[in-house]
């Protein structure tokens, strides 16, 4: 099993411009999850779906929209990137029922110039 | 709202020193408390769990006790080791939201 895998690993942008992070999950996890982590501030949550289907915002939602495409499948994207978006992005997942016990995958490390 | 406190980092120890990293926390109810921890270049991985008062999580040699008297969970190892050296995260877990985080300590342990 793979469990959680993200794409890009790393990504540069200028400021502006648009692009989507990609997570999957092959362990059949009802929830989903996208994280920030800076420096200092911890991880923060940018949005959750807590199954297919359904999507809510976290601490941190302005500038990002999310898909859940299916359920393996939730998508970040950044409709126009500005430098305060630069950061390390996680997706995590979690099985029904056990929401506390989430699963991450490995990050994208993003910038914008 | 729920909330965590860690100790502020970075840590750094010697190895086969004992480790202390402080957590204590504010929820209402009675939460579920955790440790995750990130090693460099990874994501973050479950550590040790506590889901009632004065349960007390174990795992790869490290240990945390749930005291809901003093609304703690502090991490604790008897020795560490270089391989130790990470990102630990204390979280809480009170059913309403997702996963409550901690900002974070950096542990760097010296041979």
């Amino acid at each position: 099993n793979a469990g959680v895998t993200q794409t890009p690993k790393f990504q540069v942008l200028k400021t502006g411009q648009s692009m989507t992070l990609q997570c999957a999950q092959d362990m059949n996890h009802n929830s989903m999850y996208w994280y920030r982590q800076d420096p200092g501030m911890g991880l923060r949550l940018i949005y959750y779906s807590a199954s297919e289907g359904t999507t809510d915002k976290g601490e941190v939602p302005n500038g990002y929209n999310v898909s859940r495409l299916n359920k393996r499948e939730f998508s970040l994207r950044l409709e126009s990137a500005a430098p305060s978006q630069t950061s390390v992005y996680f997706c995590a997942s979690s099985a029904q029922g056990r929401r506390n016990e989430q699963y991450f995958g490995p990050g994208t490390r993003l910038t914008v110039t | 709202g729920d909330s965590v406190t860690q100790m502020e980092g970075p840590v750094t120890l010697s190895e086969e020193a004992f480790l202390t990293i402080n957590c204590t926390y504010t929820a209402t109810g009675y939460p579920s408390l955790f440790w995750y921890v990130q090693y460099p270049g990874e994501g973050l991985q479950l550590l040790l769990k506590a889901t009632k008062a004065d349960d007390k999580g174990s795992n790869k040699g490290f240990e945390a006790t749930y005291r809901k008297e003093t609304t703690s969970f502090h991490l604790e190892k008897g020795s560490v080791q270089v391989s130790d050296s990470a990102v630990y995260f204390c979280a809480l877990y009170s059913g309403n939201t997702p996963l409550v985080f901690g900002k974070g300590t950096r542990l760097s342990v010296i041979a």
